[in-house]
């Protein structure tokens, strides 16, 4: 079955830890997402690429990093020097960037700071 | 200014009845994409339904109908006959063409609780 793979599904971290949070979509998409959800919010743009070797920042990248070395390869890394990462995170994935294409998304990661 | 408004924190209908959930927009773009997605308690985002800026009928998914009026900027989801597992949160959103990368523009969302 095609889709987006997120892991882990709940991820601890310490203060002053890097984690990385895995997204693999095998739909053949170009173009992948990054989003941060907060408590009773909307959902909002770390990182995005639309295509291998290439990505640019969204609207909240500070403490975050992405590579892009594979079409179905996304993962995040969550740095020590985001404030508060504490948040649910959703990869997406959609056929090409624009207007007209829907956006899939994964199951996502709860990241908690202890 | 919000890009997309949802003004319905919380909405309950009784089983088998009709909802509307409001959602307006605001972009100078003449391209451009509105989307519903149901986000139950799980986290899942789950794709329900689109509509193109240029299209010139309502969308309908099944028991989702998009109530488009592009005068008004607006967008409303419309779901028939509702059951208790549409009990959940609904986001509306959109794509504009040259917005990095085709970002989804999300609302703030609106609970939706089905009663029996």
């Amino acid at each position: 079955d095609g889709g987006i793979t997120q892991s882990p599904k709940y991820l601890f971290r310490k203060e002053g830890q890097n984690v990385t949070l895995s997204c693999e979509q095998n739909l053949n998409h170009d173009a992948m997402y990054w989003y941060r959800q907060d408590p009773g919010q909307g959902l909002r743009l770390i990182y995005y690429s639309q295509i291998v070797n290439d990505f640019q920042k969204g609207d909240i990248a500070e403490g975050y990093s992405v590579s892009r070395e594979k079409k179905e390869s996304f993962p995040l890394t969550v740095t020590s020097a985001q404030k508060n990462p504490t948040a649910f995170y959703l990869c997406a994935s959609s056929l090409r960037t624009g207007a007209h294409n829907e956006q899939f998304f994964g199951p996502g990661t709860r990241l908690t700071v202890l | 200014a919000q890009k997309i408004t949802q003004t319905q924190p919380g909405m309950f209908v009784q089983e088998k009845e009709a909802v509307t959930l409001d959602c307006t927009y605001d972009t100078s773009d003449q391209s451009y994409g509105l989307f519903w997605y149901k986000q139950p308690s799980s986290g899942e985002m789950i794709f329900l339904i689109y509509q193109g800026s240029y299209d010139e009928q309502n969308a309908t998914e099944g028991r989702y109908s998009l109530n488009f009026q592009k005068a008004r900027k607006s967008a409303n989801l419309v779901i028939s006959a509702s059951q208790l597992g549409d009990s959940a949160m609904y986001f509306c959103a959109m794509r504009e063409v040259y917005n990095q990368g085709g970002k989804l523009i999300f609302g703030q969302g609106t609970e939706l609780s089905v009663k029996p």
